[in-house]
């Protein structure tokens, strides 16, 4: 089964400080979504990505995925207080027949001091 | 926007007794998922629906928890007896048709049941 490592596991910056989470598979990756949790609530997603080489930009966030290096990257800039919580990477894997599910990483874990 | 319901957010319950989960997808998402996120770990999947049908409960351990999307729509998730190491937060999610092939598609979340069992 496919394992998605993320590091750090967690992460304190500064206000305005830049930050980068990855994720890294054990596998191939063929699709690797990005998801955010705020402590004890659901998941809320922020981005997919499907191509190596691809780039995504969302206001101050940035994802890339290098699927030679099985690995995703989320880059923040200039964090606020509001990027503080838990941002978690899932990757697309086969259930059965035409069906796929998520395997997700463990989460790191971003506060962000004022 | 459409989002996906769980009811209820939290409950506490002693060891031995039932508890049941319910959600309510997005309307027009054929499939459902259930799964089961510990302190400190990513949502692990616990059983995949397409409409009604089960298509993955490999993870989901039988003896005592039971799913059922009956009619296609909602679902409901119960654990029977409860123990002490369910303690957890299940998430409801749902996606559309293709969520896989891209599109800017993918599963969406329910605000999830936060379970603490005594």
């Amino acid at each position: 089964s496919q394992e998605l490592e993320q590091s750090p596991q967690s992460l304190i910056v500064q206000e305005g400080k830049n930050l980068t989470i990855n994720c890294t598979s054990s596998k191939t990756l063929y699709g690797l979504y990005w998801y955010k949790q705020k402590y004890g609530e659901g998941l809320i997603f922020l981005m997919m990505l499907q191509k190596g080489g691809e780039e995504k930009s969302h206001e101050k966030i940035t994802a890339k995925l290098d699927e030679k290096k099985q690995q995703s990257s989320l880059h923040i800039t200039a964090s606020q207080p509001s990027h503080a919580g838990i941002y978690l990477c899932g990757a697309k894997g086969d259930s059965g027949g035409s069906n796929y599910k998520l395997t997700f990483g463990k989460g790191t874990l971003l506060t962000v001091n004022p | 926007e459409a989002e996906v319901a769980q009811s209820p957010r939290y409950k506490i319950t002693e060891k031995s007794q039932a508890v049941a989960f319910w959600c309510d997808p997005i309307s027009g998402h054929a499939t459902l998922y259930w799964y089961r996120q510990i302190l400190g770990q990513g949502p692990e999947l616990l059983v995949q629906f397409q409409d009604e049908s089960v298509v993955d409960d490999s993870q989901l351990p039988k003896d005592r928890f039971s799913a059922e999307r009956l009619k296609g729509v909602d679902s409901t998730l119960k654990i029977q007896p409860a123990e002490l190491g369910d303690s957890a937060m299940y998430l409801c999610a749902s996606s559309p048709e293709g969520w896989d092939r891209g599109f800017g598609e993918t599963q969406y979340f329910g605000p999830g049941t936060r379970l603490l069992v005594l």
